[in-house]
């Protein structure tokens, strides 16, 4: 099936440092979503992009939706210790309403 | 404001026994979905459904079945557990709005299956 590669597969970093994470595909996608886990819970929804080029901002966390549609962003700026957990991407490609997942990036965020 | 709830949250179960994961929303969702996450794989779509009645195979479906019928439940039924099939298993529903599937999936807190 379809796969999403998403990198780095961790990272380590200290506290007040800025995150880049990415996901890439070699088919098109409409749609990219970023999604965080914490430790025993179900993915949360972060950041939804839905058009080629699209900057997307909540918070402290930007995501971007790659020009190609083949790739997406995330970024994470001045890290704390709660943004520890695992960030998903998710692409949807056009007319499924199915969603392929990136293996995930763990993020371990050191005080 | 219960969303997605997915019952039990841990079960052990021997080789061969059944069961049925209960997944449940409250937000008259079209779409449901059943993943499975394994260390190191992401998570993997085993079966969805595009409304009452209508349900589909994902990415890995074998050993399990799912039947929808009413929009707000979709169970999961594991007819003789395998140990392959120990995992944490995720129940998803979305929606469409404004004539674009925006497919925002909500996930529920997860089943983990430990099978012996």
């Amino acid at each position: 099936g379809q796969q999403l590669n998403q990198s780095p597969q961790s990272m380590f970093i200290q506290e007040g440092e800025d995150v880049s994470m990415n996901c890439t595909s070699s088919s098109i996608f409409n749609t990219w979503l970023w999604y965080k886990q914490d430790p025993g819970e179900g993915p949360v929804l972060l950041i939804a992009l839905y058009k080629a080029g699209e900057l997307t901002s909540n918070g402290r966390l930007t995501a971007q939706f790659g020009i190609t549609r083949k790739d997406s962003f995330l970024n994470i700026s001045a890290s704390i210790p709660s943004d520890v957990g695992i960030y998903f991407c998710a692409g949807r490609q056009g007319g499924s309403e199915k969603l392929v997942f990136g293996k995930g990036t763990k993020l371990t965020v050191n005080p | 404001n219960a969303g997605v709830t997915q019952t039990p949250k841990f079960q052990v179960l021997k080789t061969g026994q059944s069961m049925t994961l209960q997944c449940a929303q409250d937000m008259n969702h079209e779409y449901m979905s059943w993943y499975r996450q394994d260390p190191g794989m992401g998570l993997r779509l085993i079966h969805y459904s595009v409304g009452a009645g209508i349900t589909d195979q994902g990415e890995v479906p074998n050993g399990y079945n799912v039947s929808r019928s009413t929009t707000e439940d979709f169970p999961l039924r594991l007819l003789s557990a395998a140990p392959s099939q120990t995992s944490v298993y995720f129940c998803a529903s979305s929606y469409s709005f404004g004539g674009v599937a925006k497919n925002i999936q909500y996930f529920g807190a997860g089943t983990r299956l430990s099978v012996l």
